[in-house]
């Protein structure tokens, strides 16, 4: 059975920092392309950050760019998301997903002072 | 980047009515389209790949469709339980885009 369980998340003050990460079982992980997708309060799903299989290409959305670092840990089938500079927008729910075809249950990262 | 757009944003149906979603991109995507139904406290559940073909688990009443850039979820027969946010993604080119969401209720 997939799973895949975010943990990370928490209240942050502007500014600050914050590691997402997704541990992944029940597959092989290092076969998938992985992504990060979020919800911020009230709003619709946005896509943020995905990976090759390797870890050697990655893609951001263009808000993000400069801020998130996605990567993964094939050796520890884990997905990470480095998010920078936190911002009072960056406040959402993030998925980690698989191909899109499975999601993790979400973890909630609040950004205020 | 390519847009979708979802229509309509809201809609209201009875149970047992035939309902149906679109999503119209901005640029040819040819099937790459996925949706989701999306409820709340909960992950996305995939309900269509490919534009047309039906995600494990999905209940038949559900399909997907296809006509030059307008994409359709089609619901044949409205149940409860489909009451949620459904939302489609294009995963042809970076970066990868959702829709707007088309929220579902029943009357």
């Amino acid at each position: 059975e997939v799973q895949l369980v975010e943990s990370g998340g928490g209240l942050v003050q502007p500014g600050r920092s914050l590691k997402l990460s997704c541990a992944a079982s029940g597959f092989t992980y290092s076969n998938y392309v992985m992504a990060w997708v979020r919800q911020a309060p009230t709003k619709g799903l946005e896509w943020v950050a995905s990976i090759s299989t390797g870890g050697g290409n990655t893609y951001y959305r263009d808000s993000v760019k400069g801020r998130f670092t996605i990567s993964r840990d094939n050796a520890k089938n884990t997905l990470y998301l480095q998010i920078d500079s936190l911002r009072s927008e960056d406040t959402a729910t993030y998925y980690c997903a698989l191909r899109f075809d499975y999601w993790g249950q979400g973890v909630m990262v609040t950004v205020s002072s | 980047d390519i847009q979708l757009t979802q229509s309509p944003s809201s809609m209201s149906a009875s149970l047992g009515d035939r309902v149906s979603l679109t999503c119209q991109s901005s640029q040819g995507i040819g099937n790459y389209l996925s949706w989701y139904q999306h409820k709340p406290g909960k992950p996305p559940k995939p309900m269509i790949y490919y534009a047309t073909n039906l995600a494990d688990g999905v209940p038949s009443r559900f399909s997907g469709s296809r006509s030059g850039s307008d994409y359709s979820l089609t619901i044949s027969s409205l149940e409860s339980e489909d009451t949620a946010i459904y939302y489609c993604l294009q995963y042809d080119e970076y970066p990868l885009t959702f829709g707007s969401g088309t929220k579902l209720e029943i009357k």
